[in-house]
């Protein structure tokens, strides 16, 4: 199974922050990776596929790149109702295997 | 309202059985592969089995592998997910989810876009 390495487990930002977080694919997975938003209590939701297409309706502050193993995304100014847990999710191959998550939390 | 709704979750004993239902609204529901993911408490997202449109296609976790069984029924609009000698292990929300069926270039794209609210199963004595 390909192993997704998702990183940092967790950090703290403040509202207008740029925050970057990272996932790193045990082998090549082209651009078949996924960023969701997941809120206490609720499913996830999508952001991105195809490592950097916005999903409709998700706000352009959300962006994602990269290809191959490694990939990141990016929110450009952090708002309120972005504090949350995000996942990324390879779809290269089954089993299908997510990153451990990353909460981000208010400072 | 595109819409997907689980049930049957509850509390069930080691090695017992339990049948969960995702009903499907809103969209042409034969058209789509679909998935289960659970996620354990206080943990992150597991996928556990996929379901091409037309049920020639099935995959598992290796971690259920042998225990459960994915099904659909396209006349019902509906997925199954039957879980057989459960263990504790196995105690998670169980969601599923919508293979998106994304086009981007020339290339098919299956992140999973629409979610169910949940249903918790609890393998407890």
């Amino acid at each position: 199974a390909i192993r997704i390495t998702q990183s940092p487990s967790s950090l703290s930002a403040s509202t207008g922050d740029r925050v970057t977080i990272t996932c790193r694919a045990s082998q090549g997975i082209s651009s078949y990776l996924a960023w969701y938003q997941q809120k206490p209590g609720k499913a996830p939701k999508l952001l991105i596929y195809a490592a950097s297409t916005l999903q409709s309706g998700v706000p352009s502050r959300f962006s994602g790149s990269g290809s191959g193993t490694d990939f990141t995304l990016t929110i450009s100014c952090l708002q309120s109702e972005d504090f949350a847990t995000y996942y990324c999710q390879q779809y290269y191959s089954y089993p299908q295997t997510f990153g451990q998550g990353t909460k981000v939390e208010i400072k | 309202e595109v819409q997907l709704v689980e049930s049957g979750g509850g509390l069930v004993q080691p090695g017992g059985s339990l049948r969960l239902s995702c009903a499907a609204s809103g969209f042409t529901f034969s058209s789509y592969s679909m998935n289960w993911v659970r996620q354990a408490p206080g943990k992150g997202l597991e996928w556990v089995s996929y379901i091409s449109s037309s049920s020639s296609t099935i995959y598992y976790a290796d971690s259920v592998k042998g225990r459960f069984t994915i099904s659909r029924d396209n006349a019902k609009n509906s997925l199954y997910l039957q879980m057989n000698s459960l263990r504790d292990e196995d105690t998670a929300v169980y969601y599923c989810a919508r293979d998106s069926r994304k086009i981007v270039g020339a290339t098919l794209h299956d992140a999973f876009d629409i979610w169910g609210q949940g249903t918790m199963v609890t393998v407890s004595s």
